[in-house]
């Protein structure tokens, strides 16, 4: 399997803009997240998945982020309107069966820069 | 929910030198983790385990989940193992990892 694939791998964008991130879990599994990582506030849970419904989205800093899992091999999180402090890398990962205690992997991540 | 505390912050050691990275946990847990993130920002797994003890080659972790820690262990650590060290928790009612803060590690030739 060729892992967690995030698309694109850099953005940069204007503030008001909307942005789109693509992620493909690794085949079979059952859980998606999505994290944040920022210098001030190191890797934070956005939302997750359950076999394409989303579990915890407590994580989601405002209404401009909405995510969607419309089938097993695709999400995407979506920024509407992007602004400054949303600048960050956004990593997807996936996991099989998370509730038993099983293996998350990342994706190479999205380096998000709005100016 | 859960906290996870990692020790130490910062570290720096020279070529060669042998550390051992700390993870505390405030409650019982049914996954832990070790990453790497490298300076280009991959995360790489490093282990997975909830208890116990693995090694992979110069790296080797323990986890004694009755007493809610895990340590990682570097020996003759290299140049390329520099970069942030996380560990990464899940709980029994929760499907996410909860990260740390992780350790920022410089290996220096």
């Amino acid at each position: 399997d060729a892992g967690v694939i995030q698309s694109p791998r850099h953005e940069v964008t204007e503030m008001g803009q909307e942005v789109t991130l693509r992620c493909k879990p690794i085949s079979g599994h059952d859980y998606l997240f999505w994290y944040r990582q920022t210098m001030m506030r190191g890797l934070e849970l956005l939302i997750y998945f359950n076999n394409n419904v989303p579990i915890d989205d407590s994580g989601m800093p405002e209404d401009r982020f909405s995510a969607k899992m419309p089938n097993a091999s695709f999400s995407t999180l979506k920024i509407q309107p992007s602004e400054p402090r949303d600048s960050a890398v956004y990593f997807c990962a996936s996991s099989l069966q998370g509730r038993a205690g099983t293996e998350a992997f990342f994706g190479q991540g999205t380096r998000l820069t709005v100016v | 929910g859960i906290q996870v505390e990692q020790s130490p912050p910062d570290l720096i050691l020279q070529e060669g030198a042998n550390s051992t990275l700390r993870c505390n946990f405030s409650d019982s847990v049914n996954n832990l983790q070790w990453f790497h993130q490298n300076p280009w920002g991959q995360l790489i797994n490093l282990f997975y385990i909830p208890s116990g003890t693995k090694q992979n080659g110069r790296l080797s972790a323990t986890t004694v989940a009755t007493e809610r820690y895990s340590l990682l262990y570097i020996s003759s650590s290299q140049t390329t193992d520099s970069g942030v060290y996380f560990c990464a928790v899940r709980g029994g009612s929760q499907g996410n990892l909860i990260f740390g803060k992780g350790t920022k590690l410089s290996v220096k030739p």
